[in-house]
């Protein structure tokens, strides 16, 4: 069964480095998300991504964040200079377009 | 605001016990997730629902549009049931993101 891959799946950067997330969405999915949840809170929305462009995002996303999708398959979340409270779980999501999102096992970000 | 509401937060079974979960959200939404997520971390979709009942194998989800509230049964729960269960709902008029309640968090004793 088509799945969505997650990598690193543990990442541990220094306040001030810049961290590169990367998923695979399924490969006929059009639709991609980032989320992310801190450690013991609930799942948050961050961004979602149709068309080569960003269609929505949260209060959370702000200047330090961007995503891409650099080629036909990967989907990346990029922190510019991370914060101690990036510190996270973030998922990647990807949907065919019938709403059913389909995600990732997530990257654990830990910033020291 | 617009809020999504799990209860109950915990919930302890004893193996073979029938469970329920609950979500209620406060405006229309176009479709609502069920979640399990697991002690590691990883994210799984068991339902999406836009009105009705959905089963899968032991699962069951309900939807009440009217009432704005969904449940997730579980039928013979089992130890390996223990999971977080998330529901994640997608307003009418807010675009396709999900806002996700705080789950309630299973554990089923042997």
């Amino acid at each position: 069964e088509p799945e969505v891959t997650q990598t690193p799946s543990h990442q541990v950067t220094q306040m001030g480095q810049e961290v590169i997330l990367r998923c695979v969405p399924i490969s006929n999915h059009l639709y991609f998300y980032w989320y992310r949840q801190i450690l013991g809170q609930k799942v948050e929305f961050l961004v979602s991504f149709y068309n080569n462009e960003i269609s929505e995002k949260s209060e959370i996303f702000d200047d330090q964040f961007s995503v891409e999708r650099p080629d036909g398959s990967n989907f990346t979340l990029k922190i510019r200079s991370t914060k101690l409270e990036d510190s996270a779980m973030y998922f990647c999501a990807s949907c065919g377009g019938a709403y059913e999102q389909y995600f990732g096992p997530g990257t654990r970000l830990t910033v020291t | 605001k617009n809020e999504v509401e799990q209860s109950p937060q915990n919930l302890t079974a004893q193996e073979g016990e029938f469970i329920t979960i609950n979500c209620s959200y406060s405006v229309g939404i176009s479709a609502l997730h069920w979640l399990q997520q697991h002690p590691g971390g990883g994210i799984v979709s068991l339902f999406m629902l836009s009105s009705g009942k959905k089963k899968h194998g032991r699962l069951i989800a309900t939807i009440n549009i009217q009432e704005k509230h969904s449940s997730l049964h579980i039928t013979a729960s089992h130890p390996r049931d223990s999971a977080v269960y998330i529901c994640a709902v997608r307003w009418t008029d807010t675009g396709n993101q999900f806002y996700f309640g705080t789950g309630t968090s299973l554990t089923v004793i042997p």
